[in-house]
């Protein structure tokens, strides 16, 4: 199906475990973007992906990983889960600066 | 970076009157782009206003920007409850990555 997909779309784990979120897009878009969103706090970019290879930094990077080998895939992996990490995460993609975002459905986390 | 903030960070209206919503940015920007967000849902892109534009319209949406004050405005005419939402302003950056920074939000309530 073309689009952007979620995978999970719910996870409950428990402190101190990895998570890896799952993100793919089929429109071989060049942009790839993590968010999480808090009740208070609207969405905060996490890190973002200008291209397959290349990743940088958002607002809040702190306790996460991504990694970008192909292009339709950007992983988001949490190394040791926090309560704090408890969230829903988006996914986001775009083919470049001019363009709209288009968004996954999102991964609610909740870390006890 | 910080975020752009919003204005009123909540508004309540009767179906058929006009929404508008503030948003004030930051950053020297390459545009400015608006979305909406149902509960529990991803956001939808909306509008993009691009920094050299004053005025874009989309149906019953109507977007402004004035780069001299760094503030942009959402007007939503004779508003249905089917508008009722999270409405969010995202700013992005002239920078050669093109990061996207939301806004807070407005939560818009159109009661029938």
């Amino acid at each position: 199906d073309a689009g952007i997909t979620q995978s999970p779309r719910y996870k409950i784990t428990e402190t101190g475990r990895q998570v890896t979120l799952m993100c793919h897009q089929t429109w071989s878009h060049s942009y790839m973007f993590w968010y999480r969103q808090d009740l208070g706090h609207g969405l905060r970019l996490i890190y973002y992906s200008a291209a397959a290879d290349i990743t940088d930094k958002g607002e809040v990077p702190d306790g996460y990983v991504v990694s970008r080998s192909k292009t339709e895939n950007f992983p988001l992996t949490l190394e040791s889960a926090t309560r704090s990490q408890t969230s829903v995460y988006f996914c986001a993609s775009d083919p470049g600066v001019n363009y709209e975002q288009y968004f996954g459905p999102g991964t609610r986390l909740t870390v006890t | 970076s910080q975020q752009g903030e919003e204005d009123p960070q909540a508004l309540s209206i009767q179906e058929g009157e006009n929404a508008t919503m503030n948003c004030s940015y930051k950053t020297s920007i390459n545009n400015l782009q608006w979305y909406r967000q149902n509960s529990g849902r991803g956001l939808v892109h909306l509008i993009l206003i691009r920094s050299n534009e004053r005025e874009k319209h989309s149906g019953r949406l109507r977007v402004t920007l004035d780069t001299s004050k760094k503030s942009s405005s959402l007007l939503i005419t004779a508003s249905r409850a089917a508008d009722t939402a999270s409405y969010f302003c995202a700013e992005r950056g002239g920078t050669s990555y093109g990061k996207l920074t939301f806004g807070q939000g407005t939560i818009l309530t159109v009661h029938p």
